[in-house]
Formats: structure tokens, C-alpha cells, sequence
């Protein structure tokens, strides 16, 4: 069973600072990768995606993810922290054939501090 | 476009009553979904339409139904509510070219007392 593990509940960095957002996964094959951010009180917007090929991959905002599948691991990244990105962020895996089932993991939020 | 609309946006219910949330997508995607969010427990799947005229059982199905009314709206119906069912909902959709993203309307926010 496909299953993703986010190890951090809650991260605080200083504005201005770098980011990593850890995502690990398990899947049997190189799944589809997903990262969402959650704003105060608004629903899930899709950050950024991988299907396949260059395994960094930008997205929205600023942020990028690398896959490394020898780590099973698809972390977001950004160079430098705005306030504005205060939010929770969530990993997905969705299984790469047949019905895509979504998986998501359990969120990590994200405090910013002038 | 609207996207993902879901009505009403909060609500509060004694124990033992009933509602029905409402969703509905214009994106002409295929796939719904319903999650209900927790602090410390993510999204959990708890019902889910993966096309017009089908539905299935998610993760937490207990003391809820849906119903895919037609290809747009897809409907979550408590029966009786209980303080257990206190949780933010949100509904959901995706398309089959998509690769699995799904789009997300607001949340219904529900207390149950």
C-alpha cells in the first residue's frame, strides 16, 4: 500500500531563511508526486507536481522540489522564506496506473518570524 | 469559472441531526472526492465518486452517504450527526488527464454539539 510520511509537524524559520519540507513515500513503482499548501481557513492549492523525467521540478510562489528515488524522498524547497508563505503543506503520492488513488500526508506547518 | 463550490461554508448541528453538504464542479472532471480534516491527522479519504453513477468507500465511511447526483455534484449526507463529526470538510475533484491533481473547494466547516 502506497503511504507518505511527512517527519515534521511544524517548522518555524526566519524570514529571509531557507526551506525544506521533508516528504518520504512509499510506492511499489516511481509514483506520481504531489505538494499542496493549505492557507488559514482556505482549501488545499496545488503548489507543484512530478510525473517523470528532470526530477526537479519548479512550481508556484518560488518553490521547487527534487524526487530522488534512491530515497524515496520528494522535499520542497525554497531559497528564501516571505511571511506570506506561512501555511501548511501537504506531500501526495497518487499511484502511477489504473484508478489514481491519492494518499496525502499528515501536513507540515509552517511559521515564519521577522 | 468557479471551480470547486461547496455550500455552506459552516454549520452547526445538534447531535442526532441530519445535513447534507453540497459540491459542485465545473471543470467537467470525471472523479470526486469528500475528506474530512483533523488537526494532527492530515486528510482522510471518507467517500469518493470516480465517475457518474459510482461511488466507493474511502478511508472513514462510517455515518456518512453520498451521492454523485450527475457529473457535476457530488453530495456527503450525515444521517446523525455526532461531536465525533465535528471536522472541516472538503470536497474535491480531478480530471482524468491530470495524473491524480485534484482541486479543492473551501471547506464546509461543521460542529456538531
Amino acid at each position: 500500500a502506497q503511504s507518505v510520511t511527512q517527519p515534521d509537524i511544524h517548522i518555524t524559520v526566519s524570514e529571509g531563511a531557507s526551506l525544506e519540507l521533508r516528504c518520504n513515500y512509499s510506492y511499489g513503482a516511481t509514483p506520481y508526486l504531489f505538494w499542496y499548501v493549505q492557507s488559514p481557513g482556505q482549501g488545499l492549492q496545488l503548489l507543484l507536481k512530478y510525473f517523470s523525467g528532470d526530477t526537479l521540478v519548479q512550481g508556484i510562489k518560488g518553490f521547487e522540489a527534487e524526487f530522488k528515488r534512491s530515497q524515496s524522498s520528494f522535499n520542497l524547497r525554497k531559497p528564501s522564506v516571505h511571511w506570506s508563505d506561512a501555511a501548511e503543506y501537504f506531500c501526495a503520492v497518487v499511484n502511477s496506473g489504473g484508478y489514481q488513488k491519492v494518499t496525502f500526508g499528515i501536513g507540515t506547518k509552517l511559521q515564519v518570524i521577522p | 469559472n468557479a471551480g470547486v463550490t461547496q455550500t455552506p461554508k459552516f454549520q452547526v448541528l445538534k447531535t442526532g441531526q441530519s445535513m447534507t453538504l453540497q459540491c459542485a464542479q465545473d471543470m467537467n472532471h470525471n472523479s470526486m472526492y469528500w475528506y474530512r480534516q483533523d488537526p494532527g491527522m492530515g486528510l482522510r479519504l471518507i467517500y469518493y465518486s470516480a465517475s457518474e453513477g459510482t461511488t466507493d468507500k474511502g478511508e472513514v465511511p462510517n455515518g456518512y452517504n453520498v451521492s454523485r447526483l450527475n457529473k457535476r455534484e457530488f453530495s456527503l449526507r450525515l444521517e446523525s450527526a455526532a461531536p465525533s463529526q465535528t471536522s472541516v470538510y472538503f470536497c474535491a475533484s480531478s480530471g482524468d488527464a491530470g495524473g491524480g491533481e485534484q482541486f479543492f473547494g473551501p471547506g464546509t466547516r461543521l460542529t456538531v454539539l
